[in-house]
């Protein structure tokens, strides 16, 4: 079945470190893939989205890549600041003919960030 | 605009209460959901409404009891919860719930979330 690996955290920056997330997925189908951010106490919000190979989704500094050929969608930003402190999930929505589109989370990725 | 609201925010309730915690969005979405989240985890699936329809019930036990009264809004009736009901209760909506004959997918946006705790 579909799955999303993303690396173990906590992952823990100094403000104004490059920051990467690993994300890697199998899937059946052509899938969507997500970052979600949830900061403390709060719900889900959309960080990014690419719904095909080779896009890149962008958004408030961080960016990701749909690599088909590594099963990828690496989260990057070249400079975090203490505000990006949350849990990042990275997701992916299968999208073959007939499939439900239900949404398919890694484990999620904590990130502190130091002033 | 793409905010989903939930309430209330925060609910405490004892095992024989009845409560219900409520969604509602303003998109034109016709696919929304509810998902509960246990602290240091991603977010599990429970219910599937497309079209005002149930589409898929992820075996949830029968003490929570979605209703989908119109396309904007949601409800989760809780009834006999337990302690390890207690958690964050998330609400989302896309589009639809899939690209139909064309496949694809539509993005998910979530709200705020209920933290429940049952006593």
């Amino acid at each position: 079945g579909d799955s999303v690996t993303q690396m173990e955290g906590p992952v823990t920056l100094s403000e104004e470190a490059f920051l990467t997330i690993n994300c890697t997925y199998t899937a059946t189908g052509y899938p969507s893939l997500f970052w979600y951010v949830q900061y403390p106490g709060e719900g889900l919000q959309l960080l990014l989205k690419a719904t095909k190979a080779d896009d890149k989704g962008s958004n408030k500094g961080f960016e990701a890549t749909y690599r088909k050929e590594t099963t990828s969608f690496h989260l990057e930003k070249g400079s975090v600041q203490v505000s990006d402190s949350a849990v990042y999930f990275c997701a992916l929505s299968d999208s073959f003919i007939g499939s439900q589109g239900n949404l398919i989370f890694g484990k999620g990725t904590k990130l502190s960030v130091k002033p | 605009d793409t905010e989903v609201t939930q309430t209330p925010k925060h609910l405490v309730m004892g095992m024989t209460n009845k409560k219900s915690l409520k969604c509602e969005q303003h998109m034109g979405h016709r696919a929304m959901y509810w998902y509960k989240q246990k602290a240091k985890k991603p977010p599990e699936l429970m219910f599937v409404y497309s079209y005002e329809k149930l589409s898929i019930n992820e075996s949830v036990p029968s003490r929570f009891s979605p209703e989908c009264p119109n396309s904007s809004l949601l409800n989760l009736h809780l009834h006999a919860l337990q302690p390890e009901d207690s958690a964050l209760y998330l609400c989302a909506s896309s589009l639809r719930t899939s690209g139909g004959s064309r496949g694809g997918t539509d993005t998910q946006y979530f709200g705020p979330g209920t933290r429940l705790t049952v006593l």
